[in-house]
């Protein structure tokens, strides 16, 4: 199946730093990729939308100056999280999908390793 | 109200046994409909797809009943590799929208 990898793993950073993490598809080509957080014993939250050459599509209740995506390829999509806070410790999954043609393509996202954020 | 519901959990069960997880949806308009996996601090993998004629996949089945807005996921003969959450997601308006996750534990 198609590879996606994150980077860093995981980070632990000081309040008020800011924090990038990578998204790459390492075997095919991705238009679109998606930022997703989930908090312990909590299900996914999407968080954004990431689209090849354009601005990012936030979900509601996400600050785009605080979460700045950046899709500067079709192998490459990045979240930086800026002045980052103690409330932002989370654990941050990329996916991309192979299709978006029919409803089931979407559901064929393909997730990466994700990057557990610790802020003290 | 939630747009995907599950039971939390955890279900603890013994290895053999068949165990049937639950999720309801919100919103009539969803489109697809998917299980997947979650080990622990791990990312989802995609289990299986849901269709209203129902799906086998080997020891599970999943079935979506789209008048009660209800999908189930069925475990047969549980081994202890099946240990991990089981996530109902639901495709609305081209987004995964994901439940909060059932946990399972297979004990010897």
């Amino acid at each position: 199946g198609a590879v996606v990898s994150q980077h860093p793993s995981w980070v632990i950073c000081k309040s008020g730093t800011s924090v990038k993490i990578e998204c790459r598809s390492l075997d095919f080509q991705a238009t679109t990729m998606f930022w997703y957080r989930q908090f312990p014993k909590q299900s996914l939250m999407l968080m954004a939308t990431s689209n090849e050459g354009s601005k990012a599509t936030y979900e509601q209740g996400v600050e785009k100056d605080k979460f700045l995506i950046n899709h500067a390829s079709l192998t490459l999509s990045t979240l930086t999280v800026t002045s980052a806070h103690p409330e932002d410790s989370s654990f941050y999954i990329c996916s991309a999908s192979l299709s978006l043609s029919s409803a089931s393509g979407m559901g064929e996202q393909y997730f990466g390793p994700g990057t557990r954020l610790t802020v003290t | 109200r939630k747009e995907v519901e599950q039971d939390p959990g955890p279900f603890n069960v013994p290895e053999g046994a068949t165990v049937a997880f639950n999720c309801t949806y919100s919103n009539s308009a969803s489109q697809s409909f998917f299980w997947y996996r979650q080990d622990c601090r791990k990312e989802p993998k995609l289990l299986m797809s849901v269709y209203s004629s129902g799906n086998e996949d080997g020891r599970f089945t999943a079935q979506l009943n789209r008048a009660s807005q209800y999908i189930s996921l069925l475990i047969r003969d549980s081994k202890l590799s099946d240990s991990a959450t089981y996530l109902c997601v639901v495709v609305q308006g081209g987004k995964l929208i994901f439940g909060q996750g059932t946990e399972l534990s297979v004990k010897p």
